[in-house]
Parts: C-alpha cells; sequence; structure tokens
C-alpha cells in the first residue's frame, strides 16, 4: 500500500513569491492535515480536510490556505512568501474513524525562502 | 492555553542502557495523547495512542505510560536503530471533530550508541 507522497521534496523560491504543494494520501484516506515544521516551533498544525471541506484550521494567516480535491489529493498554498515561511510542510493522511490521532504522514516539502 | 513540553530536549544512552523520555501536558480535557518517532529527512511516524490515566501501551522495547499531567515513553535496553525524535502530541476534548488537529511538543532527540 502506498504512503502519503509530497512534492515537490524540496523548493527554493524568494520573497513575495507563492508556493503551492501537493499532497496524495494513502488510498481510501479521506482526512487530509497540514503541518508547518521548523527547529523553533516545532510541527504546528495548519489545516485539515475532509471531504473537500475544511474541518479546523490553525492560527496561521491568510496567506497560508489549502484545498482538497474529490479524490482526496490536497494542495497548500502560501502566498507573499516571507522568510519565516522556510520550514518542512508535512502531509498527514487518516481514516475518518473518529479521533484516534493515528496519522500518517509524507516525507514532507522542504521550502526555503531566500 | 493547550501545550506539551518535552523533557529533555536530546538524550544520549549507550546500548542496553534504559531510560525514559518525558511529556507534560497541559489541555482543556484530554481526548488522548500520542508518541511518534520521526527519523531525519522523514515525516513522524505513529507509535501510540493513550486515552486515559492508568493506561500502557508496548511495543518491542517502547513502552508508554499516562498520568492525569504526563506521560512516559520508558526505552529499555535500547539499541542504535532506536536513535531519532520522539515526539508526544494532545488531542483536547474540543477537538471540533478534527482528526488531524494535534498539539505537539518539540521532541526528544534520542542518541544510542553501540
Amino acid at each position: 500500500k502506498a504512503g502519503v507522497t509530497q512534492t515537490p521534496r524540496y523548493l527554493i523560491k524568494t520573497r513575495g513569491q507563492q508556493v503551492t504543494l501537493s499532497c496524495s494520501p494513502i488510498s481510501g484516506h479521506r482526512s487530509v492535515s497540514w503541518y508547518q515544521q521548523t527547529p523553533g516551533q516545532g510541527l504546528q498544525f495548519l489545516f485539515e480536510y475532509f471531504s473537500e471541506t475544511q474541518r479546523n484550521k490553525g492560527n496561521f494567516p491568510g496567506r497560508f490556505s489549502g484545498r482538497q480535491f474529490s479524490n482526496s489529493r490536497s494542495e497548500m498554498n502560501v502566498s507573499t512568501l516571507e522568510l519565516g515561511d522556510s520550514a518542512l510542510y508535512l502531509c498527514a493522511s487518516s481514516l475518518w474513524q473518529g479521533p484516534t490521532g493515528e496519522l500518517f504522514f509524507g516525507e514532507g516539502s522542504r521550502l526555503t525562502v531566500l | 492555553e493547550d501545550q506539551v513540553t518535552q523533557s529533555p530536549e536530546a538524550l544520549r544512552l549507550q546500548e542496553g542502557e534504559s531510560s525514559s523520555l518525558n511529556c507534560s501536558y497541559t489541555v482543556s480535557g484530554l481526548r488522548g495523547l500520542f508518541w511518534y518517532r520521526q527519523d531525519p529527512g522523514k515525516g513522524p511516524e505513529f507509535l501510540f495512542t493513550l486515552y486515559s490515566a492508568g493506561e500502557e501501551k508496548e511495543k518491542e522495547r517502547l513502552k508508554a505510560t499516562l498520568t492525569k499531567k504526563e506521560s512516559f515513553l520508558h526505552i529499555t535496553a535500547p539499541k542504535p536503530e532506536d536513535s531519532a525524535t520522539y515526539l508526544c502530541a494532545v488531542q483536547a476534548r474540543n477537538y471540533g471533530g478534527s482528526q488531524g488537529n494535534l498539539i505537539f511538543g518539540k521532541g526528544t532527540k534520542l542518541s544510542v550508541k553501540p
């Protein structure tokens, strides 16, 4: 069974640009969550999607947005990039069976903003 | 404010030297506490879910326990392959039906030397 796939794995952008990251969840998983991981703040919840609807959102500015498609694939977008947006962006998928906390993470997209 | 604190930040052990990692939490009603393992360059990998004080879970050399204010991850006779960052996360009762809204600690980086 294929795991969670994230693309691209690495990317470099400059301040002011925008970026789109993609996530393909495990087949059959309908919930997709996004996290930002930095050395200083650790893992922080961005948002979660289920059946193309945003279920919950973390405490991030509106420059961070996402969406989910009918095949459960998800994208997140960051506009007007800032240096502080440099981070590892992790996508996680899960079955919708209640709050078990068992998330299956991808290997992440490492974003560097220059 | 819900938060998770892990200690120590880093731990160096000799192979076979048992120890424990600590996860202290404050949350407005605990729904569940979760342990993950993260290897360099990878996304976190789910280990355990604990729901109530007194609960214990075991997997190979790892045992997780839970009290009303903290959780411990006990590592018995560790091997070099146990080297990783161990992350603790909680989910609050007011999780808003969101599967993926976990609050993570910053982790304990474990190094086991042969």
